[in-house]
């Protein structure tokens, strides 16, 4: 089983709507980041969160540390929000990251 | 401060042959990270240093992989005796402690 484990793999929605995407872990953490990476490469630190919730835009990121579980949230998606969006645990024993195979988002117009 | 550079973007290599790839983080910043990213797959960690100590290194990083961070500042990968396995995106991340990390744009590594 993988430490870090996100769900869904793919997803594809519709112009507008509401986006959650899951991400558990099953390891001692300091840290959670979600990130975005774009076709070509580039990623892009959207929040790292240690406890409760963020909000940057359209964009919500919530963590339950005692569940072990975050979730990162796309209210009114866009054509432009389609990315691949990884979750990454930041382990407490030695501040490694050890990411999450990503989902990959499709949002049609 | 223009962010996270990574030299060069490409590189097609031969197999067999030795490459470096250089990484300039933010400035401030005093944790530098190297992930290796094949096709389809999340980024796998490599090393990290904290300046120029080099304090985590991945199994995956074989005796072919050597990183530095001579100054605290920039770092370099060298891989030698390159193998079609190598070929990947090498990504670079850096931050301040531990707060939040930025990517460089990546080096994408073609070993034919």
């Amino acid at each position: 089983k993988n430490e870090v484990e996100q769900s869904p793999q793919n997803l594809t929605a519709q112009e507008g709507e509401f986006i959650t995407i899951n991400c558990s872990y099953s390891v001692g953490i300091s840290a959670l980041h979600w990130l975005q990476q774009h076709p070509g490469g580039g990623i892009v630190s959207l929040f790292m969160l240690s406890s409760g919730k963020k909000k940057h835009g359209r964009l919500i990121a919530t963590i339950n540390i005692q569940e072990k579980h975050s979730s990162l949230h796309i209210t009114a998606s866009h054509p432009r929000d389609s990315a691949v969006y990884i979750c990454a645990v930041e382990m407490d024993s030695n501040y490694q990251l050890i990411w999450g195979a990503g989902t990959k988002l499709i949002i049609k117009p | 401060d223009t962010g996270v550079s990574q030299n060069p973007r490409h590189k097609i290599t031969k197999r067999g042959q030795n490459v470096t790839f250089r990484c300039d983080p933010i400035s401030e910043h005093n944790r530098l990270y190297w992930y290796r990213q094949t096709l389809g797959q999340g980024p796998e960690f490599l090393t990290y240093f904290q300046n120029e100590a080099q304090l985590e290194k991945s199994r995956l990083l074989s005796d072919r992989f050597s990183a530095e961070r001579p100054k605290g500042s920039f770092s370099t990968l060298e891989i030698q005796r390159t193998e079609q396995g190598d070929s990947a995106m090498y990504l670079c991340a850096s931050s301040f402690y531990s707060t939040e990390a930025f990517f460089g744009q990546g080096t994408r590594l073609t070993v034919v």
